[in-house]
């Protein structure tokens, strides 16, 4: 079975603060995703990337930064945190190979408060 | 621009009926659909998808249908378990400049299945 880990399931942070929410997954998957889910939102694609330091902005990135330095490991980065980035955020990964039919496999998530 | 719709943000059936949970989306491109579950607290799981070149895929109690003309699918879940009450997303991609692997989503459908 895929494995995708979050750091933390629950974290609090001031406005203004640099926050880190990391993500690894142990199945050799090419491509790695971060989303943000709100209520009547649905899940929202920030960042994504297709190989080891490759990033590409997803639909809305602004405020947000990522890193991929091993192709296990995506870090999600808020340059400075704001209350309008509470939310909860999720990591998925997937092959890369295959064409479109690969789902996505979820990690259960992080709940960032911005106080 | 909502690309994939769930209008229905909540659905109530009792249990052992049929829950017919309904998705629609714009993007012509979309070649690859899928069904996501998620209950509260962790990630969304995949459930079950559909390739574009079809128009039935079934995997025991849960069968989603696509209407490539209406852009329109539909997941069913018969008999319907206590167990399926969760969130629903569905979520399309197309493979190709542009698409890769990303998933748009929609915003959800709460199912709950009463006794």
């Amino acid at each position: 079975d895929v494995k995708v880990t979050q750091s933390s399931r629950y974290l609090v942070k001031r406005t203004g603060e640099k926050v880190f929410l990391e993500c690894v997954q142990d199945m050799d998957h090419e491509n790695m995703f971060w989303y943000r889910q709100d209520p009547g939102l649905g899940l929202r694609l920030i960042y994504f990337s297709y190989d080891v330091k490759m990033k590409e902005k997803g639909d809305i990135p602004e405020g947000y930064s990522v890193s991929r330095e091993k192709k296990e490991r995506f870090s999600l980065i808020l340059e400075s945190a704001s209350t309008n980035q509470t939310s909860m955020y999720l990591c998925a990964s997937s092959p890369g190979t295959g064409g479109s039919n690969q789902p996505q496999h979820f990690g259960d998530g992080t709940r960032l408060s911005i106080l | 621009d909502q690309q994939v719709k769930q209008n229905s943000p909540s659905l109530s059936v009792q249990e052992g009926r049929i829950s017919i949970l309904n998705c629609d989306y714009t993007n012509s491109m979309f070649d690859y659909f899928l069904w996501y579950k998620k209950y509260p607290a962790e990630g969304p799981t995949f459930l079950i998808s559909i390739s574009s070149i079809k128009d039935k895929n079934e995997d025991g109690r849960f069968t989603v249908f696509l209407n490539k003309s209406a852009k329109h699918l539909s997941l069913h879940i018969v008999p319907s378990q206590p167990g399926d009450s969760a969130v629903y997303f569905c979520a399309a991609s197309w493979f190709g400049r542009g698409g890769g692997n990303k998933l748009t989503f929609g915003t959800g459908t709460q199912l709950k299945v009463e006794l």
